[in-house]
């Protein structure tokens, strides 16, 4: 059965401060690996990641993949308030490609 | 381009109610799924269809849960009798094909409480 683990549970810090996310994932016939950002309402997409050792980067946040060790990271630097939510991860897997299996999630609380 | 609507937003019933959510998916998009996200978890899917066939129902709760997506357009999700712990957000999204990219489109989720 595929696995999807992250971690930590949760986290607070002050704005300013520089997080850390980790994805680490067991699956079979890895696709791709997706970080989506949660906060009251629909899932909002972050980044798709297929390759090893490419960083992606959107303003303050950015993500890498490595395949040998199965995970992948989410960094956000300059934390605002308006980063507090969940963030989850997600690895596409299967012969198809069509299953995508979530973890349970980091939620991030952001202090003034 | 408007994102996938769903409806009710928000839904409490007493446990062996009935109850019904809509799905409608972006335009044109072919694939369409219904995950349950159980407060501190993430999504788990409950059913794929890849315009109005079924390609993946295994997690459903067949005893109690059914889906259609009768034109391929918009979907329905019903739950009959609900039981306590049918207690999650409802989260439907969609997708150009299977053969699109990974990325799923998803909806504001209804939010449902068996009381």
């Amino acid at each position: 059965e595929d696995k999807v683990v992250q971690s930590p549970l949760s986290l607070v810090v002050h704005e300013g401060d520089t997080v850390t996310l980790n994805c680490s994932y067991e699956v079979t016939n890895f696709r791709s690996l997706l970080w989506y950002k949660q906060e009251k309402k629909a899932p909002t997409f972050l980044f798709m990641l297929t390759s090893s050792g490419i960083e992606k980067k959107s303003g303050r946040l950015s993500s890498i993949l490595d395949k040998k060790e199965l995970f992948s990271i989410l960094n956000i630097t300059a934390t605002q308030t308006g980063d507090s939510a969940i963030y989850l991860c997600a690895v596409e897997a299967g012969a198809a490609g069509n299953k995508l299996t979530f973890g349970g999630g980091t939620r991030v609380l952001v202090k003034p | 381009e408007a994102g996938v609507a769903q409806s009710p937003r928000y839904k409490i019933i007493e446990k062996r109610q009935s109850v019904a959510f809509w799905c409608n998916p972006i335009s044109g998009h072919a694939t369409l799924y219904w995950y349950q996200q159980i407060l501190g978890q993430g999504p788990k899917l409950l059913i794929q269809f890849q315009n109005n066939g079924v390609v993946d129902d295994s997690q459903l709760p067949k005893d109690r849960f059914s889906a259609e997506r009768l034109k391929g357009v918009d979907s329905t999700l019903k739950i009959q009798p609900a039981k306590l712990e049918d207690s999650a957000v409802y989260l439907c999204a969609s997708r150009p094909s299977r053969l699109a990219g990974a990325r799923r489109y998803f909806g504001p989720g209804t939010r449902l409480t068996v009381l």
